[in-house]
C-alpha cells in the first residue's frame, strides 16, 4: 500500500510556542491531504483539508488562524500549531488518497503533541 | 454535512465468535465507505471498503454489508482471534466530489477473548 509519513512522531512544548508536524507522501503524489485530530479513546475528527498550491480548508469550528496548513508541493503538507496551549494537547494524523479526493485514503503515523 | 453514527461503542466476543459492528449514515450522496483498525498509539490501517455501487464485500475473514436505502453499513468479522482486538471505526465520504473527506463514526472497541 501507500506510504505516508510524518515528523516528528512526538513532540513537547512549552505554552505559547509555535509546533510545526510535516506529513509527506512518499511513494505518490497527493494534491489533496487531509489533516484530523485525535482525543484519547475518541475518534477521529477532521481539521481542515491541504490543498495544493491553494488554501486550505478547515472544519466548523476549527480556527484557521491557529492551524496554519501549507501545502507546497505534491508531496508535503505542514500543519503549524501557533501559540500552543495544553487545551491542543492531542494525536494529529494527516491522510492523503493517492489520486487527488477520489481514492483510497493512507494515514500517516500521527504525531503525539504535549503542550506543557 | 454527513453525520455518521457508529454501534456499539465496546464489544466483548470470545474467539471463534463473530462480531457485527454497524454504522448509519445521513447523507445520501455519500458513496464510498470505508472501515478502519487502529491499534492503541498507531495509525488506522483500511482493512475494507465498499462503494455505493454494490451491497456487499467479503475479504477472508471480513464482510461489509450496504443498505443504501436504509443509510447503514455493516462489518462483519466471523472466527474472531485475539489479534482482532483494536478500535473499529466506520468512515463515509462522497468520492465523486473534489475533496473525498472522510466523515468517521464515533469508533468500536473490540475486545476477543481468548
Amino acid at each position: 500500500g501507500a506510504v505516508v509519513s510524518q515528523h516528528p512522531s512526538r513532540v513537547i512544548c512549552k505554552s505559547g510556542t509555535s509546533v510545526k508536524i510535516e506529513c509527506r507522501s512518499l511513494d505518490f503524489q497527493a494534491t489533496t491531504m487531509f489533516w484530523y485530530r485525535q482525543f484519547p479513546k475518541k475518534s477521529l475528527m477532521l481539521m481542515a483539508t491541504s490543498n495544493e498550491g491553494s488554501k486550505a480548508t478547515y472544519e466548523q469550528g476549527v480556527e484557521k488562524d491557529k492551524f496554519l496548513i501549507n501545502h507546497a508541493s505534491l508531496t508535503l503538507s505542514t500543519l503549524t500549531v501557533t501559540s500552543a496551549h495544553p487545551e491542543d494537547s492531542s494525536f494529529y494524523i494527516c491522510s492523503a488518497p493517492r489520486r487527488g479526493g477520489q481514492e483510497t485514503q493512507y494515514f500517516g503515523p500521527g504525531t503525539r503533541l504535549l503542550v506543557l | 454535512g454527513e453525520n455518521v453514527e457508529q454501534h456499539p461503542s465496546t464489544l466483548s466476543v470470545q474467539e471463534g465468535d463473530s462480531a457485527v459492528i454497524k454504522c448509519t449514515y445521513s447523507d445520501s450522496a455519500s458513496n464510498y465507505f470505508p472501515w478502519y483498525k487502529q491499534e492503541l498509539g498507531k495509525r488506522p490501517q483500511l482493512i475494507i471498503d465498499i462503494r455505493s455501487n454494490v451491497g456487499e464485500k467479503k475479504d477472508q475473514r471480513i464482510a461489509v454489508t450496504l443498505n443504501k436505502t436504509a443509510k447503514h453499513f455493516s462489518l462483519h468479522i466471523t472466527e474472531t482471534q485475539p489479534e482482532d482486538s483494536a478500535v473499529y471505526f466506520c468512515a463515509a465520504s462522497i468520492s465523486s466530489s473534489n475533496t473525498g473527506k472522510l466523515i468517521f463514526g464515533q469508533g468500536t472497541t473490540l475486545q476477543v477473548k481468548p
